[in-house]
């Protein structure tokens, strides 16, 4: 069983619909990390997280660590936020496992 | 500043040869990483360099070895590629408590 899950494994939207994509965890962890990789290849990171929100812009990162469990929401959902997102959780040597990540797409 | 910078971005191999990927960061980061991605799977993490002169296992480490002489670079060899280590291969840089860089990714193809 993967330490790291992601649900959904594929997720497809309306342009301006709201998204939240979970993320569950059964390791300790000294953070939550949420990435973007976009069709290209890239990998960049959006949030880290140990404890409670985040916001950037359109996205919102929340973390309850008590119930190990995090989500990522967009607002307004766009198609250029068509990606994959990864949640990854973070312990010693600052050390990443992964979840599987979410594929979005928001169509116009 | 460049981040990090890996090459080659692609590259075939034939069984049984030998290749090195590099890893380069400007932002004088203490960790490194390498990991790979296959399809369906997440990022799995190859070996990992807490610091310069030193190396430790990951998750898959079998048919790989790495090397961190410099602190900006992080070196990684197949000495015997198989079709098994066909995968996209990012590294990643970081210092404690704070976010994760990677690279653009190679595309490795072992035929």
């Amino acid at each position: 069983k993967n330490e790291v899950e992601q649900s959904p494994q594929n997720l497809t939207a309306q342009e301006g619909e709201f998204i939240t994509i979970n993320c569950s965890y059964s390791v300790g962890i000294s953070a939550l990390h949420w990435l973007q990789q976009h069709p290209g290849g890239g990998i960049v990171s959006l949030f880290m997280l140990s404890s409670g929100k985040k916001k950037h812009g359109r996205l919102i990162a929340t973390i309850n660590i008590q119930e190990k469990h995090s989500s990522l929401h967009i607002t307004a959902s766009h198609p250029r936020d068509s990606a994959v997102y990864i949640c990854a959780a973070q312990g010693g040597s600052e050390k990443l496992v992964f979840g599987k990540g979410t594929k979005l797409t928001v169509n116009p | 500043n460049a981040g990090v910078t890996q090459t080659p971005k692609f590259r075939v191999l034939k069984t049984g040869q030998s290749m090195t990927l590099l890893c380069a960061q400007d932002m004088n980061h203490e960790y490194m990483y390498w990991y790979r991605q296959d399809p369906g799977m997440g990022l799995r993490l190859i070996h990992y360099s807490v610091g310069e002169g030193t190396t430790a296992k990951g998750e898959v480490p079998d048919g790989y070895n790495v090397s961190r002489l410099k602190k900006q670079n992080f070196l990684l060899g197949l000495e015997s590629a198989a079709p098994s280590q066909t995968s996209v291969y990012f590294c990643a840089s970081s210092r404690t408590g704070a976010e994760a860089f990677f690279g653009q990714g190679t595309r490795l193809t072992v035929v």
